[in-house]
């Protein structure tokens, strides 16, 4: 299994500018995870969703930030507009219900909004 | 939010030395805890998933205890080598979600 995947591995964007992440979970997992990482705040979750359906979004930082997946296989998380306190490492994770809830991340992507 | 807290923050070990840190969470509503190891520039990776009282899981030099009584949690580094050198996030587990702890730094020195 390849993983969880995301991209881009790195965005640099300009503020104001709408910006996508997107996560393939791995093939079978029915939880998937946003995280940001920064410096201040650690690893913060963002949403999570079960079989496609958000279940928690109470970590959305604002209205800015949206999040869905369409399909068991796909996810995106759009920033719209961008801002400079943004910037920081977006993850992705994945997991699945018969397991312990132990999360597989992916390489996550590094926004940089300029 | 809930609090979940590691200490130290960062440590510095020799070669050859063993080690170990904590982290302590919400006695309550308590489903697991998690251990993750960090390497810079990668993703966290699963180390441990415990979830009764007295677990005690292990992974060759990597030990793990979990007192969910008083809600603490051990993890030791036994014989520290260079690879070890990472940041170790604890996560306590309430249905599925996790919240993080900001992790213990282990650099370990040749």
């Amino acid at each position: 299994d390849a993983g969880v995947i995301q991209s881009p591995r790195h965005e640099v964007t300009e503020m104001g500018q709408e910006v996508t992440l997107r996560c393939k979970p791995i093939s079978g997992h029915d939880y998937l995870f946003w995280y940001r990482q920064t410096m201040m705040r650690g690893l913060e979750l963002l949403i999570y969703f079960n079989n496609n359906v958000p279940i928690d979004d109470s970590g959305m930082p604002e209205d800015r930030f949206s999040a869905k997946m369409p399909n068991a296989s796909f996810s995106t998380l759009k920033i719209q507009p961008s801002e400079p306190r943004d910037s920081a490492v977006y993850f992705c994770a994945s997991s699945f219900t018969q397991g312990l809830g132990e999360q597989y991340f992916g390489p996550g992507t590094r926004l940089t909004v300029t | 939010i809930l609090n979940v807290e590691q200490s130290p923050q960062s440590l510095h070990v020799q070669e050859g030395d063993s080690t170990n840190f904590t982290c302590s969470f919400p006695s309550s509503n308590f489903y697991a805890l998690h251990w993750y190891r960090w390497e810079t520039a990668k993703s966290p990776e699963a180390l441990f998933v415990m979830t009764l009282n007295g677990d005690e899981k292990k992974k060759g030099r990597i030990s793990a205890t979990l007192n969910t009584k008083e809600g603490y949690s051990y993890l030791y580094i036994k014989g520290s080598q260079p690879e070890d050198s990472a940041t170790y996030l604890c996560a306590f587990q309430d249905d599925y979600k996790l919240s993080f702890g900001a992790g213990t730094t282990v650099t370990v020195r040749a």
